[in-house]
């Protein structure tokens, strides 16, 4: 069965421009979480999703970061404008329920210069 | 506020060795705990989990971890590692209502020697 997907797997943009990350959950998940680590910081939430609806965007940095989740199979993570200290590996993991193991993707690499 | 403290960030150890890795939570409930696995390069893998029930839980590769409630404690154990253990290993908690928030420790890095 085929994972939590995400693209692209490494991204390098230039400081001030949109930077879109996309995840696809597992089949059948209804619970899509995403997470940035850094060396500093480590594994951190970001915002979680339950039935295609956002339940806790606490831990997005700043404004100039959004997610939307528009159906059961698809998500994005925007970051407009991007700033180097935005450098950092975003992950999506998806669970079935809240209370459900998450289960992580690949990772999408982003470095902002 | 609910955190997880990983003691060692750094362990080194030669094959055949036996690894406990330690992790303390602080959290005002019952909760889940978790082991996930990061091989260089890779992403985040579940090692093993618990819910409830027996305190002593076994996961892939040999892994397996201990809940002590009494000291807020669920430390993971291997009796013999190998090459291929060298990794990051990160312990996360997350309270059992239906809240979906998983915490992480700050990750442990086990290198293996050959």
């Amino acid at each position: 069965d085929a994972g939590v997907i995400q693209s692209p797997r490494h991204e390098v943009t230039e400081m001030g421009q949109e930077v879109t990350l996309r995840c696809k959950p597992i089949s059948g998940h209804n619970s899509l979480f995403w997470y940035r680590q850094t060396m500093m910081r480590g594994l951190e939430l970001l915002i979680y999703f339950n039935n295609n609806v956002p339940i806790d965007d606490s831990g997005m940095p700043e404004d100039r970061f959004s997610a939307k989740m528009p159906n059961a199979s698809f998500s994005t993570l925007k970051i407009q404008p991007s700033e180097p200290r935005d450098s950092a590996v975003y992950f999506c993991a998806s669970s079935s329920g809240l209370a459900g193991t998450q289960y992580f993707g690949p990772g999408t690499r982003l470095t902002v210069l | 506020a609910q955190s997880v403290s990983q003691h060692n960030h750094h362990v080194i150890l030669s094959e055949a060795a036996s690894l406990e890795l330690g992790c303390n939570y602080s959290y005002g409930g019952t909760v889940n705990l978790f082991w996930y696995v990061q091989y260089p390069g890779q992403h985040l893998q579940l090692l093993l989990k618990y819910f409830s029930g027996d305190p002593l839980v076994k996961g892939i590769k040999g892994f397996e971890a201990e809940f002590i409630k009494s000291k807020f404690s669920f430390n993971l154990r291997k009796p013999s590692v190998q090459w291929s253990d060298t990794a990051e290993y990160f312990c996360a908690v997350r309270g059992s209502g239906n809240t979906g928030k998983l915490i992480f420790g700050q990750g442990t890095t086990l290198q293996v020697k050959p």
